[in-house]
């Protein structure tokens, strides 16, 4: 059970390239979303997806793209890259229960845009 | 909006000390509250979590209780360990089926021998 996984784990991007961050969860969880972590900010929410199909802004959308083909992926678009972006993103799966929510974090994607 | 306050850091503690990361949230409904740690180099894991009011959290000797009274989540450990020196997030989710977090700043803690 690999749980969710991301790559690549480390990108360097020039201003105004673009590139795909990918996420994979195993666990069959129908939601999934994108963070990213900046220096004193915490995470911040970016997309996230209810299930195949669907997918909504979070607190921080400008800049990205998502989209929601198969429950296992979720990619993350960043469509020019700029500086700004610079960031460390982390995947995230969860399910809901009786018991409330449980979210799964990959091992995150450090990004840096020069 | 959802609003997660945490200590600001970071924190230096001998190691068998006794830990506090205060955490205060705001929040419109009855959220869920988590506790989330990152050690160096490696994603964020799911410490502990507790879905309503006075429910208790514990994991590996940590514990928290949801103190709706003072909204409040507290993360509090008895003796801590080198291997507890990482980075401890506070979270909140605001409805059951809500996938959407908002975290605090984050706590840096060092345990030093």
């Amino acid at each position: 059970n690999a749980g969710v996984t991301q790559t690549p784990k480390f990108q360097v991007l020039k201003t105004g390239q673009s590139m795909t961050l990918q996420c994979a969860q195993d666990m069959n969880h129908e939601y999934m979303s994108w963070y990213r972590q900046d220096p004193g900010m915490g995470l911040r929410l970016i997309h996230y997806s209810v299930g195949a199909g669907i997918t909504d802004q979070g607190e921080v959308p400008n800049g990205y793209n998502v989209s929601r083909s198969t429950t296992e992926d979720f990619p993350l678009r960043l469509l020019s890259a700029a500086p700004s972006q610079t960031s460390v993103y982390f995947c995230a799966s969860s399910y809901s229960s009786d018991l409330g929510n449980t979210i799964y974090f990959g091992e995150g994607s450090w990004l840096t845009v020069v | 909006g959802d609003s997660v306050t945490q200590m600001e850091g970071p924190v230096t503690l001998s190691e068998e000390a006794f830990l506090t990361i205060n955490c205060t949230y705001t929040a419109t409904g009855y959220p869920s509250l988590f506790w989330y740690v990152q050690y160096p180099g490696e994603g964020l894991q799911l410490l502990l979590k507790a879905t309503k009011a006075d429910d208790k959290g514990s994991n590996k000797g940590f514990e928290a209780t949801y103190r709706k009274e003072t909204t409040s989540f507290h993360l509090e450990k008895g003796s801590v360990q080198v291997s507890d020196s990482a980075v401890y997030f506070c979270a909140l989710s605001e409805d059951f089926g809500n996938e959407k977090l908002t975290f605090g700043t984050g706590t840096r803690l060092t345990i030093i021998p």
